[in-house]
């Protein structure tokens, strides 16, 4: 009865690899997120969907695209990959904008 | 711009003493606070939250307090257990309404 999943768990890949991290709730909330945790623990928020529609987009390199096939699922693909792009990605959901989120248990990136 | 910012990075505390950890924030504007637990490995979890209009809420064994004067938010754990030890977050609502702007964290340990 996993709330927020996201696979994998733990992915190591080398500089200049593709890769995509995926995000799943059954929660039945319509707003989707991604955080990226850095190796001192500082938490910011990438992207949010509301509803498949992007909402937010930090400052985030356009390496970087979330994709929502449905209001269930929120996929991250990352190209080209860099070494600092190595930190702990999470999922999160809300049910509305501004609703209580609910965190995935994050995927670990490292890039070598 | 906005920040918010915890004062001390780690707080130990013997178990059953009560635990207070602080968080300060810049953005005077902000109506929303929240706290959050992230156990080692996993993500954040909610643990209470406070409006604006608020100075003080209570919940099992937590109390949030509010000082819009200084722009400071406490959270307070009565008898800490073991089972407390964990990293905690303020996070306060920024624009839109969906985006949390996370503090720096606090780990807190519990000894015997």
């Amino acid at each position: 009865d996993t709330a927020v999943s996201q696979t994998p768990k733990y992915l190591v890949t080398q500089m200049g690899n593709d890769k995509s991290i995926k995000c799943e709730q059954n929660l039945g909330h319509d707003t989707m997120y991604w955080y990226k945790q850095d190796s001192k623990k500082f938490l910011k928020i990438m992207f949010s969907y509301n509803n498949k529609e992007l909402i937010i987009n930090e400052t985030v390199p356009n390496r970087f695209s979330p994709k929502s096939p449905d209001k269930a699922h929120l996929n991250l693909h990352i190209n080209s990959l860099e070494l600092g792009d190595s930190a702990v990605y999470f999922c999160a959901s809300s049910q509305g904008r501004g609703g209580e989120q609910y965190f995935g248990p994050g995927t670990r990136l490292t890039v070598t | 711009g906005e920040s918010v910012g915890l004062h001390l990075p780690t707080l130990s505390v013997q178990e059953g003493d009560n635990s207070i950890i602080n968080c300060a924030y810049s953005n005077s504007a902000s109506d929303y606070f929240i706290w959050y637990k992230q156990e080692s490995g996993k993500g954040p979890q909610f643990i209470i939250d406070i409006r604006s209009n608020m100075d003080k809420r209570q919940g099992q064994r937590v109390t949030v307090l509010l000082n819009k004067t200084v722009k400071h938010l406490s959270l307070q754990i009565a008898a800490t257990q073991p089972g407390d030890s964990a990293v905690y977050f303020c996070a306060e609502r920024g624009v839109p309404a969906d985006k949390l702007i996370f503090g720096t964290g606090t780990r807190l340990q519990v000894f015997p």
